[in-house]
This record gives C-alpha cells, sequence and structure tokens, in this order.
C-alpha cells in the first residue's frame, strides 16, 4: 500500500520559476527520500532527511521535514527544462530495515 | 560499478505464459526490492530480500508471483501464469543496509501480456 501522498499530482512552471512539491504520510519514519523519475527511466535518488532533521539542501534542492504534521516538501530553486520529470517521496519506516514505501508522486514540467 | 542491472528491458508475451525477470544487484549491497509501476496504482513494493532471506513478500499479488535470490547477486521475480493486468514496469533496487537507506534502481522491465 502506499504511504505518501503527493500534492500537486501536476505542476507546470517556467524555467527559472521555483518548483515546490508537498508529500504527506501516515505512519512513524526513520526517515524520508525524494527520487526522481525521467520518463522511461528507473528511479533516481534525490535527497534523504532523517526523522530527527527539519530541513537540508543539496545544490538547488530544499527539503523539509514536519514530522508533528507527518509531511515533508522538496523545493527546487531556479528550475531547468532539464528538471522535468516526475517526483516522489519514500519513506522508510521506523524498525523497517531498508524497506521504503513510495508515494504517488508529483510530475513537474519546466517550460522554457 | 554498472549500476542495478535488469534483464529483459521488454517483454511481450501471452496471458497464460510463464514470465522471469532479472536482476543483478549492486556489488556489495545486501538489500534488494522488486517494485512494480502501474498508472493506477503507482510504485508498489513486492517483496524485499535482506542478505538474499526474504523479508517481507507482503506485497507479492497472489500465488502467480514468485520470487528468488539464490545469491548475492542475482534475484528472479517470475509470474506463472501471466495474465493482462500484470502489465505493468517492474524495477528492482538495492542498497546496502546499514550504510544508508539510499535505494539505487535498475531501468525496470517492460512487461506486455496479451
Amino acid at each position: 500500500s502506499q504511504q505518501g501522498e503527493e500534492d500537486p499530482q501536476a505542476l507546470s512552471i517556467q524555467e527559472g520559476e521555483n518548483a515546490t512539491m508537498n508529500c504527506s504520510y501516515k505512519t512513524s519514519i526513520n526517515n524520508l527520500q525524494w527520487y526522481r523519475q525521467n520518463s522511461g527511466r528507473g528511479l533516481v535518488h534525490l535527497i534523504l532527511i532523517r526523522s530527527n532533521e527539519r530541513e537540508k539542501h543539496s545544490g538547488r534542492l530544499r527539503v523539509t521535514l514536519d514530522t508533528s504534521k507527518k509531511s515533508s516538501s522538496l523545493l527546487i530553486t531556479a528550475s531547468r527544462a532539464a528538471d522535468t520529470a516526475s517526483y516522489f517521496c519514500a519513506t522508510g519506516a521506523t524498525g523497517g530495515g531498508n524497506k521504503l514505501t513510495f508515494g504517488t508522486g508529483t510530475q513537474l514540467k519546466v517550460e522554457l | 560499478d554498472a549500476g542495478v542491472i535488469q534483464s529483459p528491458r521488454h517483454e511481450v508475451t501471452e496471458m497464460g505464459q510463464e514470465v522471469t525477470l532479472r536482476c543483478k544487484p549492486i556489488s556489495g549491497h545486501n538489500s534488494l526490492f522488486w517494485y512494480r509501476q502501474t498508472m493506477m496504482r503507482g510504485l508498489e513494493l513486492l517483496i524485499y530480500f535482506n542478505n538474499n532471506v526474504p523479508i517481507d513478500d507482503s506485497g507479492m499479488p497472489e500465488d502467480r508471483f514468485s520470487a528468488k535470490m539464490p545469491n548475492a547477486s542475482f534475484s528472479t521475480l517470475k509470474i506463472q501464469p501471466s495474465e493482462p493486468r500484470d502489465s505493468a514496469v517492474y524495477f528492482c533496487a538495492s542498497s546496502l543496509n546499514g550504510m544508508g537507506p539510499e535505494a539505487f534502481f535498475g531501468q525496470g522491465t517492460r512487461l506486455t501480456v496479451v
């Protein structure tokens, strides 16, 4: 079963704008990860945030985690056409080993 | 490292036939996952191995599906008999337990059952 629900399902922006995607989950986690999937390809890991962290940065990516609200957001700053892809959050459950449960994904389109 | 390698990349088969999907995880990784992706259901975890042992197979849809990991460098997912509703992209992923839970995905096998 899917743990995460992402919002919005689809997002279309202009190059240079920021893109924000949100993820909500249901159970206790020890980490939350974001992945990217280009059409017809496998998923690629972007960034991980642990349950005791509130914010993390990696290049143009910024992730926040609010465990009290069971939600996370992914911000991509200064978007580029090459950022066009689907973005998924994935949660690692407490005591679940390395098992990941994926959300429904956000389809991002960055237009020139 | 070549990453996670899946074969075949595409498979078209007739209903009722046996289908075997193959996966070679990243060398040294000790966790292996099989996922199925469809438009309707998104990404579903089918089964998860740790050190070649199946840990959680609660996502395997029914007895027609079986998965094995005979050694640390090879896993198979078998569907017998296949049905049209099994059509999906099947992904294999691996990770290194204890060093970080990031999963590395293969390119997937697109299965079409007609």
